[in-house]
Order: C-alpha cells, then sequence, then structure tokens
C-alpha cells in the first residue's frame, strides 16, 4: 500500500523558535514529489513547499524548509522564527507517476504560543 | 480569479437522500480529485480525474460516484447517504502530478 504517515498529531512551539514536523512516506516508485500543505482556521488548503524526489537539495521557501531522506522515506518540515500566523494543521502528501494521485498523510496541529 | 469553485458550502441531509456536489474550475486543469476530510483521518481521496470522460477510484469510494462529462467540473454524487458519509468534502485540480494542486473551500456535510 502507498501511505503517508505523520507520527506527530498536535505540536507546540513558542513564538519565534523552530519547529520539525515529521512526515515519512511508502513507495516503490522513483519518480514522485512530495509536497507539504497548510490548512488555516479558514479551511483554506495552502501549499507551502514542494520536492522533487530526484533533486537531492532540499526545498526552501523563507522561514520554511525540508529534510529530505530519501533513502529513509522521510520528508520532514523545518518553520524557523515561528510566528502567530503559522497556527495551523499541516499536511504531508506525494503524488506519483504512475498512480497520478495525490495521497496525504493525517495530518499536524500546529500551535504557536506567544 | 475563481480558481476552484464548491457548490453548496453547507448541507444537511437526512439518511437515504441523495445530493451531488460540484466543483467547477477554471484554470483548465487536466487533474481533479474529492476528498474527505475527518478528524484524525486527514484528507482522504474518494475519486479522481486526469482528464475529461476519465474517473479513477480512489482509497475511500464507496457510497459514492463521480462524473467528468465537461473537463471544468467534477462532480461528487451520494446515491443514498449515511451518517458515516458527515465529513467536509475538498475538491483540488491541478495540471498534473508534478505540480501543486488548487483546492476549494470545501462544503461541509451533516447526515442526521
Amino acid at each position: 500500500a502507498q501511505t503517508v504517515t505523520q507520527s506527530q498529531p498536535e505540536m507546540s512551539v513558542q513564538e519565534a523558535e523552530t519547529v520539525t514536523l515529521s512526515c515519512t512516506y511508502d513507495t516503490s516508485e522513483s519518480d514522485y514529489y512530495l509536497f507539504w500543505y497548510k490548512q488555516p482556521p479558514s479551511r483554506q488548503m495552502i501549499l507551502v513547499i514542494r520536492q522533487e524526489a530526484y533533486k537531492q537539495q532540499n526545498a526552501t521557501e523563507n522561514r520554511f524548509s525540508v529534510n529530505f531522506q530519501k533513502a529513509a522515506k522521510s520528508f520532514s518540515l523545518k518553520i524557523s522564527d515561528s510566528q502567530l500566523g503559522d497556527a495551523a494543521m499541516y499536511f504531508c502528501a506525494y503524488s506519483l507517476q504512475g498512480a497520478q494521485k495525490l495521497v496525504f498523510g493525517q495530518g499536524t496541529r500546529l500551535t504557536i504560543n506567544p | 480569479n475563481a480558481g476552484v469553485t464548491q457548490t453548496p458550502k453547507f448541507r444537511v441531509l437526512k439518511t437515504g437522500q441523495s445530493m451531488t456536489l460540484l466543483c467547477a474550475q477554471d484554470m483548465n486543469h487536466e487533474y481533479m480529485y474529492w476528498y474527505r476530510q475527518d478528524p484524525g483521518m486527514g484528507l482522504r481521496l474518494i475519486h479522481y480525474s486526469v482528464g475529461e470522460g476519465t474517473t479513477a477510484k480512489g482509497e475511500v469510494p464507496d457510497g459514492y460516484n463521480v462524473s467528468r462529462l465537461k473537463k471544468q467540473n467534477f462532480l461528487l454524487g451520494l446515491e443514498s447517504a449515511a451518517p458515516s458519509q458527515t465529513s467536509v468534502y475538498f475538491c483540488a485540480s491541478s495540471f498534473g502530478y508534478r505540480v501543486e494542486a488548487f483546492f476549494g473551500q470545501g462544503t461541509r456535510l451533516t447526515v442526521v
């Protein structure tokens, strides 16, 4: 079965600190893409960052970066200098060339403490 | 720029009733998806489509049907609603598996 697993249902961090959200996935395909999406209380899904599996370099977007470990099938999200607006549900997801579908993990609820 | 629009945004159904959720996108995307979101379960794929006239089953297709008669529209049908189908439903679309998907605002469905 092709799955995405987020083992941390909830995380909290102090404002301005750094937090890392974990994600592991399982696939036998070599061509795939990994994503982190953010869902604030408004319910709107927003892309945070994207990683191509064939690239060894970790993707970064301002305060957001990933630690992509292909052999370990791990794709964690690091948020630096956490801000109150970062409070949301975060979903890890992957899409596969063969299956042609986008599969999500269970989500991690991130709380930012002022 | 409408993006992905879902209709309706809220609905209450009685057990056994039927309904259709409409998803419309104006970005000329090939791929469209229907997900349901339940607490602790994340987003689970119900059905998806990789082009006009095509549909495929996702992880939780039972009790749902879909149609993609026009490229811009993806319909999700519930023939006989059950309380287990109480959920928030999201539609999404994309140009393909390599790029990000764009989501609608969701439909909160309650079956009583």
